[in-house]
């Protein structure tokens, strides 16, 4: 059973250019976070999504970030007009259900650099 | 505001000696609780999660952890490390309630060194 899968693992963007980071969670899950790690730091939460929905994004910038998670395919985390700023480690994580005590398992992260 | 707090930024320690590694949470309501440890560039993997009932909680890797709610505290321990036990540890809290979404805060990390 693959774990969760991030894409790239490794992304340069200049500045004002646009960040796409993909996620497909584990198979079975269907519940989404996404957690930014700036350096040195602890990963701070962003949203939650399920299938179709955005449950909490009370996280995300209020500008230029965006995130779905589709019926088909993987979940995107986009970033407009990226900033030096948002060079961080980008984590998406995934779980059975998203309540309870059900335990999260992350991905490998995508670290994003902006030039 | 809920928050959790790993008061060193670093714990070293002798290879075959016991470790800990603290955590101490703010939250309202009963709170779930979780370790997670991460090695270089690589993401979370989980350790252990105290839900409810025996407060000393076993998981993966000879880790475990004592939830002790008097001192809103889950500390993280081992009996005897190992130099391969030499990462990242982060403590992380879901409070538990009609409001919880689900997400988790994490405390900024201890980084734990084991050496030989």
């Amino acid at each position: 059973n693959a774990g969760v899968m991030q894409n790239p693992r490794h992304l340069v963007r200049r500045r004002g250019q646009e960040a796409r980071l993909r996620c497909s969670p584990m198979k079975g899950h269907s519940h989404v976070y996404w957690y930014r790690q700036l350096p040195e730091e602890g990963l701070k939460f962003m949203v939650y999504l399920q299938k179709e929905n955005i449950i909490d994004e009370s996280g995300m910038p209020k500008e230029r970030f965006s995130a779905e998670f589709p019926k088909e395919g993987p979940s995107i985390l986009r970033i407009q007009q990226v900033v030096r700023g948002d060079s961080a480690a980008y984590f998406c994580a995934s779980s059975v259900q998203g309540a309870a005590g059900n335990e999260q398992f992350f991905g490998p992260g995508t670290r994003l650099t902006v030039l | 505001a809920q928050s959790v707090a790993q008061p060193e930024d670093q714990v070293n320690v002798a290879e075959g000696n016991p470790l800990t590694v603290k955590c101490t949470y703010s939250v309202s309501g009963n709170p779930y609780l979780f370790w997670y440890v991460q090695y270089p560039n690589r993401g979370l993997q989980f350790l252990l999660k105290y839900i409810t009932g025996d407060n000393l909680v076993k998981g993966s890797y000879g880790f475990e952890a004592e939830f002790n709610k008097s001192q809103t505290s889950f500390h993280l321990k081992k009996p005897s490390a190992l130099v391969s036990d030499s990462a990242l540890y982060f403590c992380a809290v879901r409070p538990h309630g009609s409001s919880n979404t689900g997400k988790l805060i994490f405390g900024q990390g201890t980084t734990l060194q084991v050496k030989p």
